[in-house]
């Protein structure tokens, strides 16, 4: 079945560091990429939706000079936390698909920001 | 309100207890609707799609009532294995199409 790598799966790193987080389809092209966030006991909420080669669209609410997203081919995107502080400590999933295919999740990327 | 309405639990029943799980979404635009599972600090994993015909799967049956906007996930003869959250997800086409999720209802499945 289609897999999704998200890299890393952990990250601890002190306030006012910048981590990036990648998503890799193993086995088909992703057309789109989606990325997620998810906090403590609450629904995964979509922060933004990004295609290969374009810019990606941001949800309302999220800002998109403190998240960054870069979607340059059909099996890699990354997401960049600028400037991480603890209120950004979170759990961040990615998804991707080809085309009108269904979603497929990539494990998940626990950040905490000290 | 929210997109995607869902009772938070905890359910706790017994082994071999059939269990109900219903979810209400507020966009009449919705497309397709999904229910998910999800293991503690793990992604989302796809249970099944939900139908207007109903569907089953093994111990799982889901429905669809497009009318009432509701949705739900009965499943029999409950195992340990079950206990996780279970995401009621519904795909929305807003110019392109999203996934939103609901907040999950928790299954602790006893001994």
């Amino acid at each position: 079945g289609a897999v999704v790598s998200q890299h890393p799966s952990r990250v601890i790193c002190k306030s006012g560091t910048s981590v990036k987080i990648e998503c890799r389809s193993l086995d088909f092209q992703a057309t789109t990429m989606f990325w997620y966030r998810q906090f403590p006991k609450k629904s995964l909420m979509l922060m933004a939706t990004s295609n290969e080669g374009s810019k990606a669209t941001y949800e309302q609410g999220v800002e998109k000079d403190k998240f960054l997203i870069n979607h340059a081919s059909l099996t890699l995107s990354t997401l960049t936390v600028t400037s991480a502080h603890p209120e950004d400590s979170s759990f961040y999933i990615c998804s991707a698909r080809d085309g009108g295919q269904p979603q497929h999740f990539g494990d998940g990327t626990r950040l905490s920001i000290l | 309100r929210k997109e995607v309405e869902q009772d938070p639990g905890p359910f706790n029943v017994p082994e071999g207890a059939t269990v109900a799980f219903n979810c209400t979404y507020s966009n009449s635009a919705s497309q397709s609707f999904f229910w998910y599972r999800q293991d503690c600090r793990k992604e989302p994993k796809l249970l099944m799609s939900v139908y207007s015909s109903g569907n089953e799967d093994g111990r799982f049956t889901a429905q669809l009532n497009r009318a009432s906007q509701y949705i739900s996930l009965l499943i029999r003869d409950s195992k340990l294995s079950d206990s996780a959250t279970y995401l009621c997800v519904v795909n929305v086409n807003t110019g392109f199409q999203k996934l939103v999720f609901g907040t999950g209802t928790r299954l602790l499945v006893s001994p």
